[in-house]
């Protein structure tokens, strides 16, 4: 299995741009999570998936932030407008379900100049 | 919500040299897992525990989950440079049911001098 994919691996843009970042979760996996992580703030959950249903989305910071999950192996996060703020490293991570172990993608390292 | 303490945030050790670190909550977990991230990677589990008292190696990793269930430990035993790394534990709550997701500590920064 390739494991979790996102992409882009690295995205640098300026303050008030649309972001896109994109998720393939692992075959088989019904849970899927959104994660930032900050050396501030460590690893946060931002949102959590099960069967393409978002599930928490507590952890999203503002409106600025959405994600959908439109089928079972595409997950998307996206920020509108974005701010220097968000610069940090996205992870997507999936599991069998909430509770099991969690496996995780390389991650996303978003710029916003 | 749920918060995990995870001791200490960084720790620099001489090639050889073991290594202990733990992670505590002020509430009861019913899984413990340990992760470590290499720089520019994503976090790649290495140990998982699912009861109490119960004693897990990996090669030169050994994980316990505390009698307790609300701590948990990771040893390594004779550090090599490529221990290099930020490990995290991670725990299931077991305050609520279901779809309960993990809770992760903050990490603890692993420096190998050789």
């Amino acid at each position: 299995d390739a494991g979790v994919i996102q992409s882009p691996r690295h995205e640098v843009t300026e303050m008030g741009q649309e972001v896109t970042l994109r998720c393939k979760p692992i075959s088989g996996h019904n849970s899927l999570f959104w994660y930032r992580q900050t050396m501030m703030r460590g690893l946060e959950l931002l949102i959590y998936f099960n069967n393409n249903v978002p599930i928490d989305d507590s952890g999203m910071p503002e409106d600025r932030f959405s994600a959908k999950m439109p089928n079972a192996s595409f997950s998307t996060l996206k920020i509108q407008p974005s701010e220097p703020r968000d610069s940090a490293v996205y992870f997507c991570a999936s599991s069998l379900n909430a509770y099991n172990e969690q496996f995780f993608g390389p991650g996303t390292r978003l710029t916003v100049l | 919500g749920q918060q995990l303490n995870q001791s200490p945030q960084s720790m620099f050790i001489q090639e050889g040299e073991d290594v202990s670190m733990n992670c505590t909550s002020s509430s009861i977990f019913n899984t413990w897992l340990w992760y470590k991230q290499d720089p520019g990677e994503g976090p790649v589990l290495l140990i998982a525990l699912y009861k109490a008292g119960e004693l897990t190696s990996n090669g030169r990793l050994t994980a316990q989950f505390g009698i307790t269930r609300k701590d948990s430990f990771l040893n390594i035993s004779a550090s090599i440079p490529s221990d290099v790394g930020i490990y995290f534990c991670a725990g299931r709550p077991r305050a609520n049911s279901g779809n309960t997701p993990l809770v992760f500590g903050k990490g603890t920064r692993l420096s190998v001098i050789a």
